[in-house]
């Protein structure tokens, strides 16, 4: 079946500018997560999303990110005003239940380049 | 809080030699454990996790880990490279706080497999 699917595989913009990235996960999973790629800091995580529940934002690093997942399916991240330090491939991962032992099931990804 | 060390950002083997890579965790509950794999502009694949039960745990490719609490550790082996195998790897530790599989990642070994 299909994986998660995220868009646009790649971004380049200009810094002050904002930015979306989508992902699209597994039908039928009800967990969310984004994950942050990046030279210097590694795999962080950034948000989670559990059916109707508030989301889990406490790894957003400003006020500058959001993220909102429509409908319990599409999600996506918002990033105002990017900053060159925004730059990082940005991972989306989902999994059929808040249990730890659910695999996460991760897309391929959306570099983002912020010049 | 949770975090994972992941001993040697580069790995370098011969194609049949024996592969390990070492990962170490600290929890203050018991973990779950998970080792990741991440080709080139790929997303992350799970290799294979630890949740309850056995302590030597078998994933995809040839790969396995055992759980060693008294250590913290949860090395990843296998016993004859391929270069296919030639990826990073991640090794993630599960923070249950929420209830829910927020996964904190170590900084990654990129394995390289030389003929």
């Amino acid at each position: 079946g299909a994986g998660v699917s995220q868009s646009p595989s790649n971004k380049v913009t200009e810094k002050g500018k904002d930015v979306e990235l989508r992902c699209d996960p597994i039908s039928g999973h009800t967990a969310l997560y984004w994950y942050r790629q990046s030279l210097g800091q590694g795999l962080e995580f950034l948000i989670y999303f559990q059916g109707n529940s508030a989301p889990d934002k406490s790894g957003l690093p400003s006020d500058r990110f959001s993220a909102e997942r429509t409908g319990g399916s599409v999600s996506t991240l918002t990033i105002q005003r990017t900053q060159q330090e925004d730059s990082a491939v940005y991972l989306c991962a989902s999994s059929l239940a808040r249990d730890s032992s659910y695999e996460q099931y991760f897309g391929p990804g959306t570099r983002l380049t912020v010049t | 809080a949770q975090s994972v060390t992941q001993l040697g950002s580069h790995v370098s083997v011969s194609e049949g030699a024996l592969v390990l890579l070492r990962c170490n965790y600290s929890s203050s509950v018991p973990p779950y454990l998970f080792w990741y794999v991440q080709y080139p502009n790929q997303g992350l694949q799970l290799l294979l996790k630890y949740t309850t039960g056995a302590t030597l745990v078998k994933g995809i490719n040839g790969f396995e880990a055992e759980f060693k609490k008294s250590e913290t550790s949860f090395h990843l082996t296998k016993p004859s490279a391929h270069m296919s195998d030639a990826a990073e790897y991640f090794c993630a530790v599960s923070d249950g706080s929420g209830g829910y599989n927020k996964l904190i990642f170590g900084a990654g070994t990129r394995l390289a497999v030389h003929p």
